[in-house]
């Protein structure tokens, strides 16, 4: 079974808006990572964020964990129609490093 | 630039044949996954490789699927015989051990009739 869950597993907004998705895990974690996959693409990595982290930023990324709830959260500020995109969240358990994929959420940007 | 490259792009074949994939990981990288993605069970880890050796498998239907390292520079994936529930879209992502992210490849689609 799938060690992440993302949600929502759609989201539609308007250019310049701010998207946010959130992540939820089941066992402890080494760290968490994010990942985007465009249509008929491989997956890029975003950003990582380690278990004694809180939050980080890179560019228009932020993230935030909370590992007392095993949740992450992405939020994408000023977003713009090149955003739109599959937004998968990965973990890696503390016994190894075994890579495990969220359902991901479809972020559409409309123009 | 560096990246990591599926071989084929696309395959599509007939029930019951063999199908082999390929992947040439990113030179130096020594922990590669392979990744199965389907819209209904979304990204499955099949298996995944340390210095060439199957770290963990156990994602992988047995009887009919097989993973090697034949040197470092090539991974496989072999599926015989192939199943029409085996269409998914494969991919393999390489790694440093003691480095969490993963570089993806491009994927090969496959579709088994």
């Amino acid at each position: 079974s799938q060690q992440g869950e993302e949600d929502p597993q759609a989201l539609s907004i308007q250019e310049g808006e701010n998207a946010t998705m959130n992540c939820s895990y089941k066992t402890s974690i080494n760290n968490l990572q994010w990942y985007r996959q465009n249509s008929g693409r491989g997956l890029v990595h975003l950003i990582l964020i380690r278990s004694n982290e809180r939050e980080k930023h890179s560019g228009r990324l932020r993230v935030t964990l909370d590992t007392s709830k095993k949740s992450s959260s992405l939020l994408i500020t000023a977003s713009r129609a090149a955003d739109t995109a599959s937004y998968f969240c990965a973990t890696d358990g503390t016994s190894g490093s075994r890579l495990t994929f969220g359902e991901g959420t479809q972020l559409t940007v409309n123009p | 630039d560096a990246r990591v490259t599926q071989t084929p792009r696309h395959k599509v074949t007939e029930m019951g044949q063999e199908v082999t994939m390929r992947c040439q990981p990113i030179l130096g990288h020594n922990t590669v996954f392979w990744y199965r993605q389907t819209m209904m069970q979304g990204l499955e880890l099949l298996a995944y490789f340390r210095n060439r050796a199957p770290l963990d498998d156990s994602g992988m239907p047995k009887d009919r699927f097989s993973a090697e390292m034949p040197d470092a520079t090539l991974a496989t994936l072999k599926i015989q015989p192939s199943e029409p529930r085996d269409s998914a879209v494969y991919f393999c992502a390489s790694g440093l051990a003691g480095i969490p992210e993963a570089f993806f490849g491009q994927g090969t689609r496959l579709t088994v009739v």
